[in-house]
């Protein structure tokens, strides 16, 4: 079955520190990969996505996540966090269009960073 | 160049009456998407719709129906709304249906239900 999981609620890191939000994907195919954030009361916001290549894939707000294909994750991460960073980050997979091209998401984790 | 807008931002309705929100897409874009994101149930795929037709369809009843105008636009109606109804709805697009295009979301419509 496809799915995603993201298993931790909530991750808290100092600001100036190293964040990693974890995904992990369960799939029967080639997965695509997505990372979205929301900020309180407003929609989604399309972070970075990893379709086929490199697996570190660079996105916006000086995000980054590495797609890891024996462990089914894929982890986003940013070298130093800004507490501008704190939202609800949400992963996300596409099976393609046989499964009809829509997105699973994930639960979501909220990212508080304190400064 | 605009992102994805929706309309209205907010709807109360009563039980059992009927809701319309509204969807216009990021312009070149032809494939819309709508999501509910209900309080502690995360986010629920619900529509998709491509050059006009309903391509995919999500575990929600019939009640919950759209469709898309020839400009793209989309629009999503909930029948006999139900309190359980009252959930932030996201509407997305994306260019074109083909996989891996980056799906845009919206700011949403909170649509309560009393």
């Amino acid at each position: 079955a496809q799915s995603v999981a993201q298993p931790e609620d909530q991750v808290n890191v100092a600001e100036g520190n190293p964040l990693t939000v974890k995904c992990t994907y369960s799939v029967s195919g080639n997965p695509y990969l997505f990372w979205y954030v929301q900020y309180p009361n407003r929609g989604l916001q399309f972070l970075l996505k990893y379709i086929t290549g490199d697996n570190l894939v660079k996105g916006s707000y000086g995000f980054e996540a590495e797609f890891n294909k024996s462990q089914t994750s894929f982890h986003l991460k940013k070298p130093s966090a800004l507490v501008s960073d704190s939202a609800l980050y949400f992963c996300a997979v596409s099976f393609g269009m046989e499964y009809g091209n829509k997105l699973v998401f994930g639960a979501g984790t909220i990212l508080r960073v304190k400064s | 160049e605009a992102g994805v807008t929706q309309s209205p931002t907010h709807l109360i309705k009563t039980r059992g009456q009927q809701a319309t929100l509204r969807c216009s897409p990021i312009s070149g874009h032809t494939s819309v998407y709508w999501y509910q994101q209900a309080l502690g149930l995360g986010l629920q795929f619900l529509l998709w719709y491509d050059e006009g037709e309903e391509r995919n369809r999500g575990n929600f009843p019939p009640r919950f129906s759209g469709r898309q105008f020839p400009n793209y636009s989309s629009e999503l109606n909930v029948n006999a709304l139900e309190l359980e109804d009252s959930a932030l709805y996201l509407c997305a697009s994306s260019y074109r249906g083909e996989v891996g295009n980056t799906i845009y979301f919206g700011e949403g419509s909170w649509l309560t239900v009393v």
